[in-house]
């Protein structure tokens, strides 16, 4: 099976532009979770989607959204970057929305704001 | 809210001796699953290890295996015969089903060296 993709895996953007970042999970897996990446805090959750259903949402601001297509496929949208939004942007599938269940990340989208 | 606490940003070991990373938690559910990660270097990140909190006996994976003391909300990681492959950022993760809903907490990383 094919592993968890992402894409882009570089992006370059400057403040107060917007961004689209893309996930396919696992082939089967229904269950797709975003994680920011800072050298400062580790892995920050952002939100999961299941069944095209946001189940559960971290504490960032409404600038960051996401959804999920019938086909699993994910997609966060980021509006009026700021440079603090500068990260790697990692999208993990699972087979369900179960807290037993092992994530399957990507490699990531790496995020520079000028 | 649930917290994951790792105390070491970073580790150094070296070859084929052993070393054990910490982790603690903290969180009011009796139910939940613990996990570790591995993040090698511009690579994927990857599962190393699973915990279930209601089973007792501490979890093995071959080299890996964990320390999980229930009541002190601790759960440390010893890899033994350490490899230089084995050189990555490691995140101990807490995840519970909560209201029917999975939301993973990581820990901030600890850095592990291996040393030739």
């Amino acid at each position: 099976k094919a592993g968890v993709t992402q894409t882009p895996r570089y992006l370059i953007k400057t403040r107060g532009q917007q961004v689209t970042l893309s996930c396919s999970p696992i082939s089967g897996h229904r269950s797709v979770s975003w994680y920011q990446q800072t050298p400062g805090q580790g892995l920050q959750f952002l939100f999961e989607y299941f069944s095209e259903t946001q189940r559960n949402k971290g504490n960032f601001p409404g600038r960051f959204s996401g959804r999920q297509f019938s086909n699993s496929r994910s997609e966060m949208n980021v509006s009026t970057l700021e440079l603090g939004d500068s990260a790697l942007y990692l999208c993990a599938s699972s087979l369900v929305s179960s807290g037993s269940n092992e994530q399957f990340f990507g490699p990531g989208t790496r995020l520079t704001v000028l | 809210a649930q917290t994951v606490t790792q105390s070491q940003p970073e580790m150094s070991v070296q070859e084929a001796e052993t070393v054990t990373l910490s982790c603690t938690y903290d969180t009011s559910e009796n139910n939940y699953y613990l996990f570790w990660y591995k993040q090698p270097p511009s690579r994927q990140m990857i599962l190393v290890i699973r915990q279930e909190a209601y089973k007792q006996q501490n979890a093995t994976e071959n080299r890996f295996s964990v320390n999980f003391q229930k009541a002190a909300k601790s759960f440390s990681l010893k890899i033994s015969d350490s490899q230089l492959g084995d050189t990555a950022m490691y995140f101990c993760a807490f995840t519970s089903n909560s209201g029917g809903y999975q939301k993973v907490t990581f820990g901030i990383g600890t850095k592990l060296q291996v040393i030739p």
